[in-house]
């Protein structure tokens, strides 16, 4: 079973815009991650919030985390044809495992 | 550094045979997780293993094995293949628990 459902499940942008896509999940965390993945390749990790925290940004990239509504947002800012990928919510219940949601996946039109 | 390498890339099996997929770990990276793609169920946890020990396994039968060596390699095998086992296999290395993961390619796997 998934511990994380984001929404939405697929989000079409012109390049320039931004996109935001959210997480949501059951139970108590350690931290939360988001991946990205190109055409069924390796996942690429993009940033990691700990349970802390409430905000971070990498490049483009911002993420919250509220954790008393379980849940988190990636927002990508003034997107790029590059950024065309399936996005993942992971998230890191210090069981050695990550547990990953059912993905969004971003096209960006040119 | 060099990144996360497995090995095959790709592979064709039939049911009833088995299979083993390679994970060669970041250097220094001490914990490796096995995860299972495929379209109806997405990234599935597999295992984890840290210094040779399997701490976590994920809900998968007991046809889904793996090991970890001294120098941090890991395995994993699939015995008496099934049809729904095609999936691609994503290998990832973490330093320690509670850090970002780097993934592999991954090995796709078709079981015919």
């Amino acid at each position: 079973s998934q511990q994380g459902e984001e929404d939405p499940q697929a989000l079409s942008i012109q390049e320039g815009e931004n996109a935001t896509m959210n997480c949501s999940y059951k139970t108590s965390i350690n931290n939360l991650q988001w991946y990205r993945q190109n055409s069924g390749r390796g996942l690429v990790h993009l940033i990691l919030i700990r349970s802390n925290e409430r905000e971070k940004h990498s490049g483009r990239l911002r993420v919250t985390l509220d954790t008393s509504k379980k849940s988190s947002s990636l927002l990508i800012t003034a997107s790029r044809a590059a950024d065309t990928a399936s996005y993942f919510c992971a998230t890191d219940a210090d069981d050695y495992k990550l547990s990953f949601g059912a993905g969004t996946t971003v096209t960006v039109r040119a | 550094k060099a990144g996360v390498t497995q090995t095959p890339r790709y592979l064709i099996k039939t049911r009833g045979q088995q299979v083993t997929l390679s994970c060669s770990p970041i250097s220094g990276h001490r914990s490796v997780s096995w995860y299972q793609q495929t379209p109806g169920q997405g990234l599935q946890f597999l295992f984890e293993y840290f210094s040779e020990t399997q701490r976590n396994k994920g809900n998968f039968p007991g046809r889904f094995s793996g090991r970890q060596f001294s120098n941090s390699r890991s395995e994993m095998n699939v015995s008496t293949l099934e049809l729904g086992d095609s999936a691609l296999y994503l290998c990832a290395s973490s330093f320690t628990s509670g850090n970002e993961q780097f993934f592999g390619p991954g090995t796709r796997l078709t079981v015919l």
